[in-house]
């Protein structure tokens, strides 16, 4: 079936310094690919998201990057601060479709 | 404007104890969605509704049943639980389909004993 495999798991970086995350999806009929944020014990967030028509997408510090042919879409966040702390998901879902499927998630750790 | 308002938030079952866990939206979203959140397996889609009047099974249905009991309400039912039911369960809704971004409710921390 399909899936979203999701890398690193677990992620630390200084605060200041960028912080990346990788999904690849396996069904090529994707199109819709979200990105939420989960702090600890509380619900998950979307942040932020791109649709297979566009190549990249910017909200302040964060970015999304896609590359449809090798099926990879990337988080990234710039300028981290210890609030960026959370466990980020990425998924993917199709168009007109209902069943978005989750990555497993990469719990990111901003030091100070 | 609450959003997704899931109940209760915290339950403990003894094995073969069956409960309803209730969700509810106020966005007028047309699909709402059961995942369960297990630690390192990310979210999986118990069932789905993709409108009032239908449903449909995800990526993990056994052991569950659900009701859209009108647009607002989408309710996930386990007639007799088991200890691999124990998991924190989201509620999500969204506009249309896998075409936007879900909204979570709080989430139900489930154990059963």
């Amino acid at each position: 079936g399909e899936n979203v495999e999701q890398h690193p798991s677990t992620l630390s970086v200084q605060e200041g310094d960028s912080a990346v995350i990788k999904c690849t999806y396996s069904d090529s009929a994707s199109n819709y690919f979200p990105w939420y944020k989960q702090e600890l014990g509380k619900r998950p967030q979307l942040i932020i998201d791109i649709r297979s028509n566009v190549g990249e997408k910017k909200d302040q510090r964060i970015a999304v990057t896609l590359n449809k042919t090798a099926k990879h879409f990337s988080l990234h966040i710039t300028e981290t601060q210890p609030e960026d702390s959370a466990v980020y998901f990425c998924a993917a879902s199709r168009g007109g479709g209902f069943k978005t499927i989750f990555g497993a998630g990469t719990r990111l750790f901003v030091k100070a | 404007n609450a959003g997704v308002t899931q109940t209760p938030k915290f339950q403990v079952l003894k094995t073969g104890q069956s409960m309803t866990l209730q969700c509810a939206q106020d966005m007028n979203h047309n699909s709402m969605y059961w995942y369960r959140q297990d630690p390192g397996m990310g979210l999986r889609l118990i069932y789905y509704s993709a409108s009032e009047g239908t449903t449909d099974k995800g990526e993990v249905p056994n052991g569950y049943n659900v009701s859209r009991l009108n647009k607002r309400e989408f309710s996930l039912r386990l007639e007799s639980a088991a200890p691999s039911q124990t998991s924190v369960y989201f509620c999500a809704s969204s506009d249309t389909g896998g075409d936007y971004g879900y909204t979570f409710g709080s989430g139900t921390r489930l154990t059963v004993v």
